[in-house]
């Protein structure tokens, strides 16, 4: 099974601070993506990744930024966070569309991220 | 640019009983894929069943079937059988299947479904 995993479930941080985010994927996918979870407005794309060291911004890119230097990891930077950045944040991964027709995302279980 | 709507931001069905959740997309395309998602209470979202635009035969994955309507680009989760564990947010989801859209999953704002025993 595919997994995916982020560095925290739930992370409280003070508005300005420099914010890592943190996903790990175990089965050699290319795509890896961020997106943000609110209320009522269901996901949204941040930013994804289709290889190593390249990224596509998605729909809601700024304040946020991020870096992929291994296939298996993909983090995503706030650089200096605000109180409008508290949400429910998801990584996700896929193989390359290729290799799979379908390419369903596989998603980890989230970060609840408080910017107090 | 693509866009899915799921006009029921709730539902609520009784246990055993079967439930329908809606979902309607735009899109000018005729090669795409659509996708539904279920995600538990404070647990990882994960996919439930997926259909090739294509393919006019509806997907069935055990208790969860889909009826895809092309022509009125519908695409409605049945849940039968309902059970306690069925109890989460579900979301319709929408790829392209060439070009730039095909990276990347367009959401629905998502079905919050209650199981009453």
């Amino acid at each position: 099974d595919v997994k995916v995993t982020q560095s925290s479930r739930y992370l409280v941080k003070r508005t300005g601070e420099k914010v890592f985010l943190e996903c790990v994927q175990d089965m050699d996918h290319e795509n890896m993506f961020w997106y943000r979870q609110d209320p009522g407005l269901g996901l949204r794309l941040i930013y994804f990744s289709y290889d190593v060291k390249m990224k596509e911004k998605g729909d809601i890119p700024e304040g946020y930024s991020v870096s992929r230097e291994k296939k298996e990891r993909f983090s995503l930077i706030l650089e200096s966070a605000s109180t409008n950045q508290t949400s429910m944040y998801l990584c996700a991964s896929s193989l390359f569309y290729s290799r799979s027709s379908y390419n369903e995302q596989f998603f980890g279980p989230g970060t609840r991220l408080t910017v107090l | 640019a693509q866009t899915v709507t799921q006009s029921q931001p709730e539902m609520s069905v009784q246990e055993a009983e079967t439930v329908t959740l809606s979902c309607t997309y735009d899109t000018s395309e005729s090669d795409y894929y659509l996708f539904w998602y279920k995600q538990p209470p404070s647990r990882q979202m994960i996919l439930v069943i997926r259909q090739e635009a294509y393919k006019q035969q509806n997907a069935t994955e055990n208790r969860f079937s889909v009826n895809f309507q092309k022509a009125a680009k519908s695409f409605s989760l049945k849940i039968s059988d309902s059970q306690l564990g069925d109890a989460a947010m579900y979301f319709c989801a929408y790829r392209s299947a060439f070009g730039a859209g095909s990276y990347q999953l367009t959401f629905g704002k998502g079905t919050k479904l209650s199981v009453i025993p």
